[in-house]
This record gives structure tokens, sequence and C-alpha cells, in this order.
């Protein structure tokens, strides 16, 4: 059973502070995922990545996955009220286990005015 | 709007009862898969089918059964519920198995057995 363990399960700063989210495994994942989640609503998916050492950028926030494909990390930059949520990163292993997304625990972040 | 809708969004059950928690997608995905949310263990993958006729389990497929008919529909049968079974249930698809486009989650089906 493959795991991922994210960290911090909890974060609560200030509006206009930089913040990090990391994902780690031992098992190295065909792509990884990055999801927000709000109360009462599924999971939205903001990136895929799928190269190790793939960085990518959505506005305030840089995606990286890891050269060796086991480990991502989540970058806010200058965060606002509206960035408050669940973040999960989810890991797809490929091969015959395409599609068995294993998602870590999750993060909560709350950003305040 | 196309996307995935899950039915009901709210549900009691009480123990050994049986019920099925609806999904349907309208984007012709290929992949449709079953997932449970509990508190401070993300999401754990219950079923799932790579397309119609064909279904399998995931980590915690025990109490559940799915089928798969058509491309558009992947219900969840909860054969005899158990209070183990309380959780936030979503149903997620996506273009195909590989899921390099990402999954398209519906708004959750939030299940209580009491």
């Amino acid at each position: 059973t493959q795991l991922l363990e994210q960290s911090p399960q909890f974060l609560s700063i200030q509006e206009g502070e930089n913040l990090t989210v990391y994902c780690n495994s031992s098992s190295v994942f065909s792509s990884l995922q990055w999801y927000r989640q709000e109360p009462g609503e599924g999971p939205v998916l903001l990136v895929t990545v799928v190269t190790g050492g793939e960085v990518k950028k959505l506005k305030r926030l840089t995606f990286q996955f890891g050269d060796a494909r086991k480990d991502s990390s989540l970058h806010i930059t200058a965060a606002q009220p509206g960035d408050t949520g669940l973040y999960l990163c989810a890991g797809d292993a490929g091969g015959t286990s395409y599609g068995k997304l294993t998602f870590g625990q999750g993060t909560i972040l709350t950003v305040h005015p | 709007n196309a996307g995935v809708t899950q039915t009901p969004k709210f549900q009691v059950l009480k123990t050994g009862q049986s019920m099925t928690l609806q999904c349907a997608q309208d984007m012709n995905h290929e992949y449709m898969s079953w997932y449970r949310q509990d508190p401070g263990m993300g999401l754990r993958l219950i079923h799932y089918s790579v397309g119609a006729g064909i279904t399998d389990q995931g980590e915690v497929p025990n109490g559940y059964n799915v089928s798969r008919s058509t491309t558009e529909d992947f219900p969840l049968r909860l054969l005899s519920a158990a209070p183990s079974q309380t959780s936030v249930y979503f149903c997620a698809s996506s273009y195909s198995r590989t899921g390099k486009r990402g999954y398209t989650f519906g708004s959750g089906t939030r299940l209580t057995v009491v």
C-alpha cells in the first residue's frame, strides 16, 4: 500500500504571508495531483504534474514534482483569505495501478484578513 | 452544467438497511470511481470502473457493491449499512484511466448510519 504523507495538517496565517505544503512518499508516482476542497463540496483539481522536476505555476500558486517523483510541494505567495480551504495531494502509481489515487491526509489552510 | 452529479446529498440510515448512492456524469468519461472521506484520513478508494461492464476493487471495498451498465452511471450500493460506513462519499470521473487530465468530483453524499 502506497502512502502519501502531507504536512502540515493545519496552517493558520495572516494575509500576505507565504506558505508551503509538502507531500512525501517512499513510493514513485507516475503523476501527482493537487486539489482544493471547500466545505460541503468535492475536491477541485488545481494541477497535475507528471515529469520529475516539473514546476507549474497557477497565478500565486507554484507546484513542484520531485526529481525522483516521490514528493511534491505547493507554495502560495502572498496568501489571501480566498485561498482558505482544504488542500489535498493525490498520487497515481501508474502501471497496473493506474487510476488508483492515493490521497494525503490534507492541509487545512486558514488565511486571516 | 456538465459535471458529476451525486444524489442524495444527505442520507440517514438505520443499521442493517440497504441503499444506493447515485452517480452520473455527462462528460463521456471512461473512468469512474467512488471514494469515502473521513476526518484525518483523506480520501480512500472504494471501487472503480475503467469502462462500461468493468469494475474493480479499491482500498476499502468491503460492504459495498458497484456496477457499470452505462458509461454515464456508476451507482454505489451499501448492502447492510453499519455505523462504520458513516462518511462522506464522493464519486469522481476522468477522461481516461491515466488520470493525467485530473479527476472531476461530485459534490458528495453525506451518509450517517445510526
